[in-house]
């Protein structure tokens, strides 16, 4: 079961590029990594899942190296309403197994 | 089309009591999962269900059991709560089983055990 580390917290301005790290050295070769954002007293929201090399949707990119024990999440050009906690999950693809990091929490400042 | 519903929003209990959470998901959707989330542990899987068959299980105790019904409602039953159980549950359905990117969350209900 692939455990996932990420920051605790980070700071960034508004209109700043962010970069969030989530380490994962036990990925299985099954295993799919996916993105949440969490605002308080929400529930999470999908933000992007990828299984190798880059992944871009409207909202974000998710880079994973060759070979796959951490990937980036990459929020351009953040916004203060980008405040939230982020949370990487990696899991087989029918997610019969699958762990939670612990979330880092993003601060966009002014 | 509604988001996933769950009652109550928020719950005092004593400890030693049992507690059932409900959640209705999205219309359509079969698959049910529960997550608890606490500033400590963060978000952890309890269970999820699909067409009232739970077909996922987290590493909880077994005070902490689940159903589905016909209708997909889903319902989570804690017994004998404890302090540690004081978290917000969540819950979350998706159209098919073990989808975690077309998976929609609920407001979830804060429970809190004194």
């Amino acid at each position: 079961l692939a455990k996932t580390t990420q920051p605790i917290s980070m700071d960034s301005y508004e209109g700043q590029e962010v970069n969030i790290t989530c380490s994962h050295n036990n990925i299985a070769t099954n295993d799919y990594i996916t993105w949440y954002q969490q605002f308080p007293s929400q529930g999470p929201r999908f933000i992007i899942q990828g299984y190798k090399t880059k992944v871009t949707n409207e909202v974000a990119s998710l880079f994973i190296p060759a070979d796959r024990k951490s990937s980036t999440l990459s929020l351009p050009r953040v916004s203060l309403s980008d405040t939230a906690v982020y949370y990487c999950l990696v899991g087989d693809k029918g997610f019969n197994k699958f762990y939670f990091g612990s979330g880092t929490k993003l601060n966009v400042k002014p | 089309k509604a988001g996933v519903t769950q009652t109550p929003r928020y719950l005092i209990k004593t400890r030693g009591q049992q507690v059932t959470l409900s959640c209705s998901p999205i219309s359509g959707h079969r698959s049910v999962s529960w997550y608890q989330q606490t500033p400590g542990q963060g978000l952890q899987f309890l269970f999820e269900y699909f067409s009232e068959t739970q077909r996922n299980k987290g590493n909880f105790p077994g005070r902490f059991s689940g159903r589905q019904f016909s209708n997909s409602r889903s319902e989570m039953n804690v017994s004998t709560l404890e302090l540690g159980d004081s978290a917000l549950y969540l819950c979350a359905s998706s159209l098919i089983a073990g989808d975690r990117k077309e998976q929609y969350f609920g407001p979830g209900t804060r429970l809190t055990v004194t």
